[in-house]
């Protein structure tokens, strides 16, 4: 099976709502980074966090990381009809080295 | 951050016909390009590295022969699809990796280029 299981698949909340999504994954890794892409474009970096880290914040954002349980949650606080998009965990086994994607997440937020 | 420029867009091509897809990264240098290939809904699956001044690493299952990469120079990579059939009809997106700094690991993308094959 693939490395790095996102769930929930799909998920719908109404602005201002926060709303969360988590990354499961099986090897070991040197780092893990979120990245969202809107419908028909390229795929935008949000956040990465190396193995070494538990928790990262980048405004609205907000990452964990447990790598005993190789798993990993993305916060987004007080979303905005513009977050609706789709979220992609990627795992990197060393330092820029290739990257395996998760299955996404499609997000939608109702105004 | 760093931009990476796909193109083109958006291809249409009949059943047979190679297709060319440029990725250039426009203010830094890349050794190393990856290509991923995109079915609707779905994640990105990766096809190859493409390296600087040699071979590509391909992907198990991805047929070297059937899709072409060159990375000629430090700013471009090529990915052809020879003979493209429906059935390679799909979006096809680049990266860069930073290399250096405190975000090492991170891939800047191109916007993707969206092949149909009728």
């Amino acid at each position: 099976s693939q490395q790095g299981e996102e769930d929930p698949q799909a998920l719908s909340i109404q602005e201002g709502e926060n709303a969360t999504m988590n990354c499961s994954y099986k090897t070991s890794i040197n780092n893990l980074q979120w990245y969202r892409q809107n419908s028909g474009r390229g795929l935008v970096h949000l956040i990465l966090i190396r193995s070494n880290e538990r928790e990262k914040h980048s405004g609205r954002l907000r990452v964990t990381l447990d790598t005993s349980k190789k798993s990993s949650s993305l916060l987004i606080t007080a979303s905005r009809a513009a977050d609706t998009a789709s979220y992609f965990c990627a795992t990197g086994e060393t330092s820029g080295s290739r990257l395996t994607f998760g299955e996404g997440t499609q997000l939608t937020v109702n105004p | 951050g760093a931009v990476v420029s796909q193109h083109p867009s958006r291809v249409i091509c009949k059943s047979g016909t190679s297709v060319k897809i440029e990725c250039r990264s426009l203010d830094f240098q890349a050794t190393t390009m990856f290509w991923y290939r995109q079915f609707p809904k779905q994640s990105l699956m990766l096809m190859a590295t493409s390296n600087e001044g040699s071979k590509a690493t391909y992907e198990q299952g991805v047929e070297k022969d059937k899709f072409l990469i060159n990375h000629a120079s430090l700013t471009l990579s090529t990915l052809t699809v020879t003979s493209a059939h429906p059935e390679d009809s799909s979006f096809y997106i680049c990266s860069a990796p930073e290399l250096r700094g405190p975000n090492t690991g991170e891939l800047f993308f191109g916007e993707g280029s969206r092949l149909t094959v009728l």
